[in-house]
């Protein structure tokens, strides 16, 4: 069964480091979606990307945050400065579009010390 | 603005029980419902997804219901087990398509 993958899996890093995310959707899904979920709640969407272009990033701390997806398929999350705040799971998933089904990976861990 | 609330925020039961999990929103329109389940320290798994026409979607034991009109979905877990020890989480899309994600109910089957 396809699925999405995401590496890391957990990432240690110092504060204001710099750290990458990295995602490779489902294939043939064109909407990629990066999430951040706190322990005991539930996911917020940082950025929504359909094939290349981002539909909405209003959520995305854009003074440190950052993601691409310049081909339309994998998909990038940077963060730089990294601060003790972003200590959180990051979530990649994918659909074949709007109000259809999405699928999740594994999600990346953050740890920033 | 839409609300989405999961109560109770935790339940325990015994192996073999049925238990119905409860989500609420608070605007009625809506294009879908989805359930999802999340193991500790991993990624979510659709469960079921159910569209604002529908009244009910069944996958094995889980059946998931929809009333739009009161604000309410419901996800029964059928002869339940061990296995279905996870956080399940509902979430609705509303027009502007983004997901508004209830905080889960956190489960635990007892053998």
């Amino acid at each position: 069964e396809a699925e999405v993958a995401q590496s890391p899996r957990y990432k240690i890093t110092e504060k204001s480091q710099a750290v990458a995310f990295w995602c490779d959707p489902i294939s043939g899904h064109a909407t990629l979606y990066w999430y951040r979920q706190i322990l005991g709640q539930g996911p917020e969407l940082l950025v929504q990307f359909q094939d290349e272009s981002v539909v909405d990033d209003s959520q995305l701390p854009k003074d440190r945050f950052s993601a691409e997806r310049l081909k339309g398929v994998d998909s990038t999350l940077k963060i730089q400065p990294a601060e003790l705040g972003d200590s959180a799971m990051y979530l990649c998933a994918s659909s074949f579009g709007d109000g259809n089904t999405i699928y999740f990976g594994e999600g990346s861990w953050l740890t920033v010390v | 603005k839409q609300e989405v609330t999961q109560i109770p925020a935790a339940l325990s039961v015994p192996e073999g029980e049925n238990l119905v999990l409860n989500c609420s929103f608070t605007d009625s329109a809506i294009y879908n419902l989805q359930w999802f389940r999340q193991d500790p320290g991993k990624g979510l798994t659709s469960l079921l997804l159910i569209q604002s026409s529908q009244r009910e979607q069944t996958s094995g034991r889980l059946n998931a219901s929809l009333d739009k009109s009161s604000g309410r979905s419901t996800l029964y877990i059928a002869a339940s087990q061990p296995g279905d020890s996870a956080t399940y989480l509902c979430a609705v899309l509303p027009s502007n398509y983004q997901l508004i994600w209830g905080a889960g109910t956190k489960l635990i089957i007892k053998p």
